[in-house]
């Protein structure tokens, strides 16, 4: 089982549409990330969970809705998102906020139409 | 905030050779990672080097922190070797931005 696990792997969705996205660390890490990867962009941080508690809201939209349940999980939620929203959403974790060496899961490819 | 910047944006070789590809920092880290992007999209980790150097069978990295660089060599290229490399880096200043990334080297290996 890898480290950190990511689903669905890839995503279609309408404007309309209501989607989430799931990742899942088999670490024992305390901190977990949502990072985004558009094409010709650097990748970028969109939130940071500590302990279930998010540190970090790096002015995201608020039609990406993040929750984290537990430790060991982290959703983002997808509602009313624009065609310029697809990229890759890229999961991470670590062992606590900033701190220690970052593992990422596989990625979920989204494309809005 | 913290700028990262990579060169060479591209760089193709020929199987066989070996690479230099470089990560300047703007600010004072405490943490420096590089990465392999796959065809697919996932983030191999290859070093978490904040300073010094380290080896991995034919990759090695060195980060100077004091003079704001590091260094990841790829030595005896493979085409397996193609494909994005990115190095992150985390300020040491204090908040909670994460790792910051480069645009990453796009390495292509011929045959």
């Amino acid at each position: 089982e890898t480290g950190v696990t990511q689903t669905p792997r890839h995503l279609v969705m309408g404007m309309t549409n209501k989607k989430s996205l799931k990742c899942e660390q088999h670490l024992g890490h305390n901190a977990m990330y949502w990072y985004k990867q558009s094409a010709k962009k650097p990748l970028e941080l969109m939130f940071v969970y500590s302990l279930e508690e998010r540190v970090e809201n790096n002015s995201v939209p608020s039609r990406f809705s993040p929750e984290c349940p537990n430790s060991s999980h982290l959703f983002l939620h997808l509602h009313t998102l624009q065609p310029e929203d697809s990229a890759l959403y890229l999961c991470a974790s670590s062992q606590g906020p900033n701190t220690g060496e970052l593992f990422f899961g596989e990625g979920s490819r989204l494309t809005v139409l | 905030g913290i700028q990262v910047e990579q060169s060479p944006p591209d760089l193709i070789l020929q199987e066989g050779a070996n690479s230099t590809l470089r990560c300047n920092f703007s600010d004072s880290v405490n943490n420096l990672q590089w990465f392999h992007q796959n065809p697919w999209g996932q983030l191999i980790n290859l070093f978490y080097i904040p300073s010094g150097t380290k080896q991995n069978g034919r990759l090695s990295a060195t980060t100077v922190a004091t003079e704001r660089y590091s260094l990841l060599y790829i030595s005896s290229s493979q085409t397996t070797d193609s494909g994005v490399y990115f190095c992150a880096v985390l300020y040491s200043g204090g908040g909670a931005d994460g790792l910051t990334f480069g645009k990453g080297t796009h390495l292509i290996i011929q045959p």
